[in-house]
């Protein structure tokens, strides 16, 4: 197991389009989260799933953002309607069950520019 | 809330200088505290961490310390190197529900020169 891995690593969309990208987290990791990171800012939590229920959602994912663990394993987080204020780098992380402070695994990110 | 503020940067250093980056939050209970490192292109990856006060973290000549009595959880190293040049990210997750969340503090970007 290589760690946790997002695809695409970029992706470029015109305002308005819809976008989906994909995590796979480390196989034994029951849980999953999505992060954003704006340039200059710090990453910000959107939602966390253990196994397939997603158990929180932050305020700033909005309707048009939509994600799902449908089995348990992979991940995927689509946006509708991408707007310009949509681009960033949008992070997953996995992690075991147990105390938060065991730490998580991040992926590389995927890069979305909205032009 | 729970709130994480780091020094500015960027900060610039010759190598075998001494790094301070300085770090303090705002939360309640009683966190567990994080130093995050991120390399250019790359995801990030767990620097080093403190569960209760007094804690010292400690990995690759990185240390830091949870002061309570300040909320402070600085980063230092007594002799830095080119390799070390990323952003690091201060970090802290509460003690009580939603515990599973990461808050980050803005990013500083340390760049070391020969």
């Amino acid at each position: 197991d290589t760690g946790v891995s997002q695809n695409p690593r970029h992706k470029i969309t015109k305002r308005g389009q819809n976008v989906t990208f994909r995590c796979d987290p480390i196989s034994e990791h029951n849980r999953l989260y999505w992060y954003r990171q704006t340039l200059g800012q710090g990453p910000e939590f959107l939602t966390y799933f253990q196994n397939e229920a997603q158990l929180e959602k932050s305020r700033l994912l909005s309707d048009r953002f939509s994600a799902e663990r449908p089995k348990g394993s992979f991940s995927t987080l689509e946006i509708q309607r991408t707007e310009q204020g949509d681009s960033a780098m949008y992070l997953c992380a996995s992690s075991l069950p147990g105390p938060p402070n065991y730490g998580y695994t991040f992926g590389s990110g995927t890069r979305l520019t909205v032009v | 809330g729970n709130s994480v503020t780091q020094m500015e940067g960027p900060v610039t250093l010759s190598e075998e200088a001494f790094l301070t980056i300085n770090c303090t939050y705002t939360a309640t209970g009683y966190p567990s505290l994080f130093w995050y490192v991120q390399y250019p292109g790359e995801g990030l990856q767990l620097l080093l961490k403190a569960t209760k006060a007094d804690d010292k973290g400690s990995n690759k000549g990185f240390e830091a310390t949870y002061r309570k009595e300040t909320t402070s959880f600085h980063l230092e190293k007594g002799s830095v190197q080119v390799s070390d040049s990323a952003v690091y990210f201060c970090a802290l997750t509460s003690s009580g529900a939603g515990s599973y969340q990461l808050t980050f503090g803005k990013g500083t970007k340390l760049s070391v020169i020969p």
